[in-house]
């Protein structure tokens, strides 16, 4: 039973390039979040999606980053022109359903050059 | 959302048991209160969830008093291995409402548990 899968698990980007982060939810589940760690601090959500709908994209920023969770495949969050302050730590988690308990992938580390 | 306070880190031995515990005074109704552990490098792992009284599973327990504006996490005859940064979140459970599903992370407890 496999848990929730997130790749790659490292990632360096240059200032200006694209990132695209995927997450697999974990089997049964169609509920994925997105959060974000800096070192030292705790998650800070992103963005709340179910299969083909953003539901809550209250932590996301305005201007460069974007995320889906199409119908088939993993979840992906795209962060445009990336900068050095988008270095952090990615985590997807996923839920049975809304508001039950969400459970955490490994995370992809974000490095920009 | 409600804010949670706990300790930024406490110290621990071998074989001893810890207790954790975290403030929440303004908890609403719906809401439950979850601690996840986390380890560097790795994310967050689920621990344990309650509503009130008491939760036991085979990791840990949680104890919730009446008033539910507080929890304690409890790891009995913990372990080097127990070394993470601990989370208490207060969220909404159960039935989807709206903003009820994002998780807020404080700072965490760090705890270091020593030979």
């Amino acid at each position: 039973n496999a848990g929730v899968m997130q790749n790659p698990r490292h990632l360096v980007r240059r200032r200006g390039q694209e990132a695209r982060l995927r997450c697999s939810p974990m089997k049964g589940h169609s509920h994925v979040y997105w959060y974000r760690q800096l070192p030292e601090e705790g998650l800070k959500f992103m963005v709340y999606l179910q299969k083909e709908n953003i539901i809550d994209e209250s932590g996301m920023p305005k201007e460069r980053f974007s995320a889906e969770f199409p119908k088939e495949g993993p979840s992906i969050l795209r962060i445009q022109q990336v900068v050095r302050g988008d270095s952090a730590a990615y985590f997807c988690a996923s839920s049975l359903a809304g508001g039950e308990t969400q459970y955490f992938g490994p995370g992809t580390r974000l490095l920009v050059l | 959302l409600a804010k949670t306070t706990q300790p930024i880190s406490m110290d621990s031995y071998e074989g001893q048991e810890v207790n954790i515990t975290c403030s929440h005074n303004n908890i609403a109704t719906n809401d439950y209160i979850t601690w996840y552990q986390q380890f560097p490098s790795q994310g967050p792992r689920f621990i344990i969830q309650g509503y009130k009284t008491k939760v036991t599973n085979e990791v840990a327990s949680l104890f919730i008093p009446a008033d539910r504006k507080s929890s304690t996490l409890s790891l009995p005859r913990v372990s080097l291995s127990d070394t993470a940064v601990y989370y208490c979140l207060v969220a909404l459970g159960g039935i989807l409402t709206g903003g009820g599903n994002k998780l807020t992370f404080g700072t965490g407890t760090q705890l270091k548990v020593e030979l």
